[in-house]
């Protein structure tokens, strides 16, 4: 089982704002970057959010990220169809020396 | 255009091996630290394995340590994924994944599938 942990799912209209928690610890979330992955049913995940609140090029702005102690979110504002997905938190952990991802959480677009 | 492609997936036997491999182009390989990630079948994503851009430093989860081994070979832009005494919870789809300078899996490939039953 995942270190950290994330609502298996949330849901919400378009146009909606939707947001995703992932909880840790201080051997990872504490001390450590948190990354978060967008992957789609059958096909590779996606790298959405790096270094705790940076988009990579190309991810849309309506995508962001934020980290408080050992607790991080993921906000997606003016929910869209193609957003429907699952998406997963991830970090270092120092005690366990592994990367870990989070359980995952899956988003419906209602 | 950055590419990963794995291969080497397959039916095999409990207690069996199967050698993974990830083919790379379009990136200066040797500069980057790799990764193998798995997911099996309807469920989440985990962390397998890293090394380094020269392949000095390994990391392993503890699920697969002292069983599986992690390699390269820069001058075949190539990374591999050694996997001995295999199990039915070892049935996954294996992505290999390039660490971004900035932190982060930026590129992942297509995954190969892997499938422990006798």
């Amino acid at each position: 089982q995942s270190v950290l942990t994330q609502p298996p799912s949330a849901s919400g209209t378009p146009g909606q704002r939707v947001t995703i928690s992932c909880s840790g610890s201080s051997s990872n979330i504490g001390n450590n970057i948190v990354n978060w992955y967008q992957q789609v049913p059958g096909t590779a995940p996606k790298l959405l959010i790096y270094i705790n609140n940076q988009r990579p090029s190309g991810v849309p702005d309506r995508f962001s990220g934020s980290k408080s102690g050992t607790s991080a979110s993921l906000a997606i504002s003016g929910l869209q169809s193609e957003d429907e997905a699952d998406y997963y938190c991830a970090a270092w952990d120092d005690s366990l020396n592994a990367y870990v991802f989070g359980t995952g959480t899956k988003v419906t677009v209602l | 255009e950055v590419q990963l492609v794995e291969s080497g997936g397959g039916l095999v036997q409990p207690g069996g091996s199967l050698r993974l491999s990830c083919a790379a182009s379009g990136l200066t390989f040797s500069t980057y630290w790799m990764h193998w990630v798995r997911q099996a079948p309807g469920k989440g994503l985990v962390w397998v394995s890293r090394i380094s851009g020269d392949g000095r430093s390994t990391n392993y989860a503890d699920s697969v340590k002292g069983r599986f081994t992690i390699s390269r070979d820069n001058a075949k832009n190539t990374l591999y994924l050694q996997m001995n005494s295999l199990r039915a919870e070892d049935t996954a789809v294996y992505y290999c994944a390039r660490q971004s300078r900035r932190d982060g899996m930026d590129v992942w490939g297509q995954g190969t599938t892997v499938t422990v039953s006798s």
